[in-house]
Formats: structure tokens, sequence, C-alpha cells
């Protein structure tokens, strides 16, 4: 089975700071990536399929790159409602969720 | 809109079988979106996919847990079930019914139920 990896697994940020997390796969998942944002208590809500393209109603500020077994995923301003827990996931092959990558306030 | 919503009972003793329903409204089971998931996470972990159901009764599970699972629909009640056999205290957790965002086996998930926790202890 394809093994998903984030890091880092915290990340301390400021409001404003441009921040990436990364993803990598085990073996090759083609384009087949998603990102969740998670906060406590609530669903996870999908932000990037296919790697790249921007969930409907997800802020642009929010994007992903990557292609085969590397992933990123960036939020280019940092605001104060992105403060959460985010997770990758591949559906290359059945579906695997990384371990998630909490980003905390500086 | 779609909405999706879990419900059954919150705790469970090992060895026994745990059963959880998930009602969609807003929509029909059999023509929404056609494919149906279950996820789960574990306290304070991350999220692990369980298994998808197709709305005319196909599934797909995941590899390690497919010798104890078992996800099923049933269009009349517009409800998928899902039923986990043998469980131990590894199966404590947050169980998440969600729909597959494109329609297809192995997608991405954009509609999510609130979640319903379940506990394995005797």
């Amino acid at each position: 089975d394809i093994q998903m990896t984030q890091s880092p697994s915290t990340l301390s940020a400021s409001v404003g700071d441009r921040v990436t997390i990364t993803c990598r796969a085990s073996q090759t998942v083609s384009s087949w990536l998603a990102w969740y944002q998670q906060k406590p208590g609530k669903a996870p809500e999908l932000l990037i399929y296919k790697a790249s393209s921007l969930e409907s109603g997800v802020p642009s500020r929010f994007s992903g790159s990557g292609f085969g077994t590397e992933f990123t995923l960036t939020i280019s301003s940092l605001q104060p409602d992105d403060f959460a827990t985010y997770y990758c996931q591949q559906y290359s092959t059945y579906s695997t969720f990384g371990q998630g990558t909490k980003v905390e306030i500086k | 809109q779609l909405q999706l919503q879990e419900s059954g009972p919150g705790l469970v003793k090992p060895s026994e079988t745990l059963s959880l329903t998930c009602s969609v409204s807003g929509g029909s089971i059999s023509s929404s979106s056609y494919y149906w998931g279950w996820i789960r996470q574990p306290p304070g972990k991350g999220l692990e996919w369980i298994g998808t159901v197709y709305y005319s009764g196909s599934t797909s599970y995941n590899p390690s847990l497919k010798s104890r699972v078992t996800i099923s629909v049933d269009t009349s009640k517009n409800q998928f079930s899902l039923r986990l056999n043998s469980v131990t205290a590894a199966d404590t957790a947050l169980y998440y019914c969600a729909r597959p965002a494109r329609g297809g086996w192995d997608d991405a998930f954009d509609i999510w139920g609130l979640g319903t926790v379940v506990t394995v202890s005797s």
C-alpha cells in the first residue's frame, strides 16, 4: 500500500507568513493528491484536489503543486482562520492520508 | 444542499460488531453522486479510509480492514451503513461518512458528516 509522509509535523508561523507543507508518497500517485484543513472538533474540509485544483469556495491564498511522489501545499499569506491541521491524501490506489501537519501560532 | 449524518451506538464491547448508519439528505443516494465512503480518526491521530460503496452495492475496502468490514446501501431509506466485526480498542475512533467529490472509487471527499464517536470498551 502507498504510504504518505508529511513534513513538518508541526509548523509555527505568524499571520502574513508564507507557509509550505510537504507531502511525499512512497510510490507515484500521479496527480491524484488532495489537501484538507481540519479544525478541532470539525470534519476535514477539502482545499485542493488533483494536486493543484482549488476546490470551489476555497480562498486563492491556498495553492497546491507537485506530481508523482512529492507535493506541496502553500498558503501565500497566513490568516488567523488558517491555524489548523492539514492532511494530504493520495487517491491513486485506494486512499491513504498523511499523518497531518499542525500549523500553530508563533 | 447535500448533508450527511452518522448515527449508531457510541459504545461497543470488544469482539463485538460496530454498526453505523449514514443518512443522506438534500439529495438521493442513488442519483446525487453514486459513491459514498467511510473514514475514521482515532483520538489525536490522523485519518484512515475504511471503504467506499457504489449505490448499486459494489464496494471497495481498505486492504488492512477488508476482512472485518462490510459497507452496504439502502436506497429506500437513503442511507448507507458500516459494519466492522471483531472490534478491539484500536477501533476506537471518530467515524465519518463522506462523499467522493467527483464520483469515483478512489477520490477526494468534498462533503463530510459531523462524525460520531465510537468507543470500544467492556
